[in-house]
């Protein structure tokens, strides 16, 4: 089946430095990614979608300049946290639906635990 | 806009038990609806979609889901649960939403803990 490999799983950062995570489709082609962030016990809240080669379109109340996102191809989409602070802290999970070749769904990384100290 | 409504934050439950998890969701437009299970520090794992047809869902790990259009419900059942089912479920949905990303929208999540 569809695999999205999302790395790093964990990091811990200093305040005021950037952080990448990195999101692959490894065996299908991803037309739009989705990046969420998730609280401690709370649901997934959706940053960004990004389709490859365009800009990403974030959710009302997500800084753009903070969270970068780019989607160079249809296996890979990065999301750049910049300049760091510890209210980043966050889990980060990202997702991609791939191209219509009869399957509709969504699949998910496994998530990166950010740290920011 | 759509939305989804996980009316138990926390279902506490017996092993070999029975247990329902309540998903109701709001779309003025046909709508796909999704069950995901999360364990502590992992993605989302696909239980089980519906997309069309049968409106009885049969998933992975035993769970099954009944999509009613009437009462916008797509709740999650399982005649008998384990330990290991102990985890976060989330019901999510998504459809054409003017958009053309068909963003996929979260519940708020129903703790399932089952205990022996």
């Amino acid at each position: 089946g569809a695999v999205v490999s999302q790395h790093p799983s964990w990091v811990i950062c200093k305040s005021g430095t950037s952080v990448k995570i990195e999101c692959r489709s490894l065996d299908f082609q991803a037309t739009t990614m989705f990046w969420y962030r998730q609280f401690p016990k709370q649901s997934l809240m959706l940053m960004a979608t990004s389709n490859e080669g365009s800009k990403a379109t974030y959710e009302q109340g997500v800084e753009k300049d903070k969270f970068l996102i780019n989607h160079a191809s249809l296996t890979l989409s990065t999301l750049t946290v910049t300049s760091a602070h510890p209210e980043d802290s966050s889990f980060y999970i990202c997702s991609a639906r791939a191209l219509l070749t009869g399957e509709y769904g969504y699949t998910f990384g496994s998530g990166t635990r950010l740290t920011v100290v | 806009a759509q939305s989804v409504t996980q009316l138990d934050s926390q279902v506490p439950v017996f092993e070999e038990a029975p247990v329902e998890l309540r998903c109701n969701y709001s779309s003025s437009v046909s709508v796909y609806l999704f069950w995901y299970v999360q364990y502590p520090n992992q993605g989302l794992q696909l239980l089980l979609k519906y997309l069309s047809g049968s409106t009885l869902v049969k998933g992975i790990n035993g769970f099954e889901a009944e999509f009613n259009k009437s009462q916008t419900s797509f709740h999650l059942r399982k005649p008998s649960v384990h330990i290991s089912d102990t985890a976060e479920y989330f019901c999510a949905v998504s459809g054409p939403d003017g958009t053309g990303f068909q963003k996929l929208v979260f519940g708020t999540g129903t703790r399932l803990l089952v205990s022996p």
